[in-house]
């Protein structure tokens, strides 16, 4: 199947910076991108839908300011998680599909912990 | 909006037993339904899937069955082996996305 890489795996940061996370697909062009957030033992809630070149689509709930989401390119999409705080700790995954695809390919995830 | 319900959230088998995992979905219109393995501290991996002009589809140990008119999906699971232990999750398609099940942890006791 097609590959996701997500960057990176792991991150830890303090209270009040702001984090980056990276889904990049390796070898086919993803005009869209589904970012997911999953809690401990919990399912995976899709957070946003970003398609290249346009403004990412928020899920009702979700601080547009705080996650912000970036698809440049047909090969990369970014979330950057804004004055992190603790209660933002969470495994973040995204998942990639292209025009001709039937499904979306998923990541590794980052596990994110704010401290 | 498309709302997924899986059950049960833990089963635990013999090895060599079948495992089945039922979800049930309310979005007539979703025709796409994947599962997903998920294994500790990595990101979920399609396993199989089935579109609604498909009633039962099989692949090795893994089969899926869909029925549309009563609005839910299955996962069977044939002769488990320990490596089969993992997290599985149901998705259905809404436009595109996917919403997820809650999610069956599956042990496999040797």
């Amino acid at each position: 199947g097609a590959v996701v890489s997500q960057h990176p795996s792991r991150v830890i940061c303090k209270s009040g910076t702001s984090v980056k996370i990276e889904c990049r697909s390796l070898d086919f062009q993803a005009t869209t991108m589904f970012w997911y957030r999953q809690f401990p033992k919990k399912s995976l809630m899709l957070m946003a839908t970003s398609n290249e070149g346009s403004k990412a689509t928020y899920e009702q709930g979700v601080e547009k300011d705080k996650f912000l989401i970036n698809h440049a390119s047909l090969t990369l999409s970014t979330l950057t998680v804004t004055s992190a705080h603790p209660e933002d700790s969470s495994f973040y995954i995204c998942s990639a599909l292209a025009r001709t695809m039937t499904e979306a390919f998923f990541g590794q995830g980052t596990r994110l912990t704010v401290v | 909006g498309e709302n997924v319900e899986q059950h049960p959230s833990t089963l635990s088998v013999q090895e060599g037993d079948s495992a089945v995992i039922k979800c049930t979905y309310s979005d007539s219109a979703s025709n796409y339904f994947p599962w997903y393995k998920q294994e500790l501290g990595k990101g979920p991996q399609l396993i199989i899937d089935i579109r609604s002009n498909v009633g039962e589809k099989k692949d090795q140990r893994i089969a899926v069955t869909l029925n549309k008119t009563a609005k839910h999906f299955s996962l069977h699971i044939t002769e488990t082996q320990p490596e089969d232990s993992a997290v599985y999750f149901c998705a259905a398609d809404q436009g595109g996305k996917l919403i997820f099940g809650q999610g069956t942890e599956l042990s496999v006791k040797p």
